[in-house]
């Protein structure tokens, strides 16, 4: 199985704040990132956070990291129906990018 | 725009006829990727180039090659597909590997389906 553990769904209403929630194991991994991918389409980058940082902004979007933890949260602001989407997270390794097994967000209107 | 293209994005084949997926970047990275993804899973990586260096993931069936003729091209071909080769198939590229910001950035995936 994955050593990075996502929560598998989530559901929201519009306008109200999603945080999706992602553990790993390798205590080495330097970046850490998230990608978005929607139905039939590839991986797409959303924002990443380097180890030495707790965490970054970016818009909507706020990243949370505790690396004692060993946990990564993703935070979206206001959001919307386009944000509905499997959320990936993903830790960065020598030569590697291990994935977790991705949350669904549905956002009710 | 700089990008990664996979054609086609629908891929229908038989049962144990050779089938080709292609992927092309503009981003002039040295690394190129092949993932394989199931539904509600994470991608699973199948091989990768670094530059014409070919890096075989332990489990990866010998059923999978691949082909990088040049920087911008890569090639997945699936010599005798099976019915549990039905998936999504994902092309993805780096800048460089090692340590350092490296993310890798996807094209939309070939969706290959077996008759």
């Amino acid at each position: 199985g994955e050593d990075v553990e996502q929560s598998l769904f989530l559901s929201v209403r519009e306008g109200d704040s999603s945080v999706i929630n992602c553990t790993y194991t390798d205590s080495s991994s330097t970046y850490l990132y998230w990608y978005k991918q929607e139905p039939g389409a590839g991986l797409q980058l959303l924002t990443y956070i380097f180890s030495n940082m707790d965490m970054k902004q970016d818009q909507r979007l706020t990243v949370l990291l505790n690396k004692k933890d060993k946990h990564l949260s993703l935070r979206i602001a206001d959001t919307q129906t386009g944000d509905s989407a499997i959320y990936f997270c993903a830790e960065r390794e020598i030569n590697d990018m291990r994935f977790g097994a991705g949350t669904r967000l549905t956002v009710k209107p | 725009d700089a990008m990664v293209i996979q054609n086609p994005r629908y891929q229908v084949t038989q049962f144990g006829k050779p089938v080709t997926l292609s992927c092309s970047q503009t981003l002039n990275h040295n690394v190129m990727y092949w993932y394989q993804q199931k539904s509600s899973q994470a991608p699973k990586l199948l091989f990768h180039y670094y530059d014409k260096d070919f890096n075989n993931e332990a489990d990866t069936p010998d059923n999978f090659q691949s082909r990088r003729p040049n920087t911008s091209f890569c090639f997945l071909d699936i010599r005798s597909p099976g019915l549990g080769d039905a998936a999504m198939y994902l092309c993805a590229t780096s800048r460089e590997k090692g340590a350092g910001n490296q993310p890798q950035h996807f094209g939309d995936g070939t969706r290959l389906s077996i008759l």
